[in-house]
């Protein structure tokens, strides 16, 4: 079972339309990040949320996380061909005999926005 | 700075061969790692490291090894490469965590083919 669900996984539309991907879970967290990957690239931190119901906003980005803290949104207003990538959904998650914790990602969403 | 860099971009390796594949910080970070990124699987962690001359296991460790001989160096050893090791290779590194989490900077990547 896939401890982060990511949906759509794929979604194309057209330069400066609105969007909304999103990150669920059953698990509760005390944190979730947001990540975007270009092709050939590592991912990238978008942003970090904490706190049930917060809502951070990056440029045309709006992110939150949801009041019960198991899910969170990313929503793209006026979409530019830029946006195109794998937005990636990640959550801290404690291995045994550590003392850091890896990070455990969704399977993202293929964002593709066409001019 | 150059920020997370991995050698080399890319390799093809036949069945039972060995590498390693070598990823360098210059951020003085404490926290390394290693994750593999397949097509339908997303990210995954393999080891980590939680400072110089520690390694720990992740979600599949299987098959690898690692070593952490300086802090600004993290090693993944193939003792025997398998065709299920073919893969996107990436390296992260991170501060101590504050608060319960922490943002991970991510090299390029090394695309791994094993015949």
């Amino acid at each position: 079972t896939q401890l982060l669900e990511q949906s759509p996984q794929f979604l194309s539309i057209q330069e400066g339309e609105n969007l909304t991907v999103y990150c669920n879970s059953s698990s509760v967290f005390s944190s979730l990040q947001w990540y975007r990957q270009e092709p050939g690239e590592g991912p990238v931190l978008l942003v970090t949320v904490v706190t049930g119901g917060e809502v951070k906003k990056l440029k045309r980005l709006t992110f939150q996380f949801g009041d019960a803290r198991k899910d969170s949104s990313l929503h793209i207003t006026a979409a530019q061909p830029g946006d195109t990538g794998l937005y990636l959904c990640a959550v801290n998650q404690m291995y045994s005999g550590g003392g850091a914790d890896g990070l455990t990602f969704g399977k993202g969403t293929h964002l593709i926005i066409q001019p | 700075n150059a920020g997370v860099t991995q050698t080399p971009k890319f390799r093809v390796l036949k069945t039972g061969q060995s590498m390693t594949l070598l990823c360098a910080q210059d951020m003085n970070h404490e926290y390394m790692y290693w994750y593999r990124q397949d097509p339908g699987m997303g990210l995954r962690l393999i080891h980590y490291s939680v400072g110089e001359g520690t390694t720990a296991k992740g979600e599949v460790p299987d098959g690898y090894n690692v070593s952490r001989l300086k802090k600004q160096n993290f090693l993944l050893g193939l003792e025997s490469a398998a065709p299920s090791q073919t893969s996107v290779y990436f390296c992260a590194s991170s501060e101590r965590e504050v608060w319960g989490y922490n943002e991970q900077f991510f090299g390029p990547g090394t695309r791994l083919t094993v015949l």
